[in-house]
């Protein structure tokens, strides 16, 4: 049973390009959770998707990212005209459907380097 | 606003000892707390959780013990091991409704030989 799988796992950009994050939740999850992770600092929530829906975006910046779950394929978080302060380690986590304690399961993450 | 306060930042322990983490809330409405497990370069592992109808919960040499009257809750190891080197990270979370983590700012703990 595959755990929660992110790609890339590393990734460059340069100021101003486009970052695409993926992210595809564990077997039966219908519930997936982006959080950003600064250096030696804890995880912060940015969204939470289930498909095709927003459930909560309150941790996201208003401009340049943006995040999908659609019905087929993985969640998507992109970040727009990327920034140095963008610099981190992005997780996804995913959940069982609702009715269920809320245990997260986080993928290894993916680390984001804007030059 | 940080919802959950971790202490402490660092944690120095010899292996066979005790290790010991406390975290505070703020948010009564929190009702589920997790404790996650994380090694440089991989992402958070969920270790133990505890929900406010108990007291305490043990697995293995992981325990937390959870105060609800004063929101504080703490992940004590036993027996720690060089391989528990890590850094830890309390969360907590509510169950119905927007049920994001909110996490602690973490706890690096080095189990000396």
């Amino acid at each position: 049973n595959a755990g929660v799988m992110q790609n890339p796992r590393h990734l460059v950009r340069r100021r101003g390009q486009e970052a695409r994050l993926r992210c595809s939740p564990m077997k039966g999850h219908s519930h997936v959770y982006w959080y950003r992770q600064l250096p030696e600092e804890g995880l912060k929530f940015m969204v939470y998707l289930q498909k095709e829906n927003i459930i909560d975006e309150s941790g996201m910046p208003k401009e340049r990212f943006s995040a999908e779950f659609p019905k087929e394929g993985p969640s998507i978080l992109r970040i727009q005209q990327v920034v140095r302060g963008d610099s981190a380690a992005y997780f996804c986590a995913s959940s069982p459907p609702a009715g269920g304690y809320n245990e997260q399961f986080f993928g290894p993450g993916t680390r984001l380097t804007v030059l | 606003q940080q919802q959950v306060k971790q202490s402490p930042q660092s944690l120095i322990v010899q292996k066979g000892g005790i290790s010991i983490i406390n975290c505070a809330y703020e948010n009564t409405a929190f009702d589920y707390f997790p404790w996650y497990q994380q090694f440089p370069g991989k992402g958070p592992a969920l270790l133990i959780a505890i929900r406010p109808d108990v007291s305490e919960k043990k697995e293995g040499r992981f325990t937390i013990s959870f105060n609800k009257s004063a929101k504080q809750f703490s992940l004590h190891i036993m027996d720690s091991q060089p391989g528990d080197s890590a850094t830890y990270f309390c969360a907590a979370s509510k169950q119905t409704g927007a049920n994001n983590l909110f996490f602690g700012t973490g706890t690096r703990l080095t189990v000396i030989p």
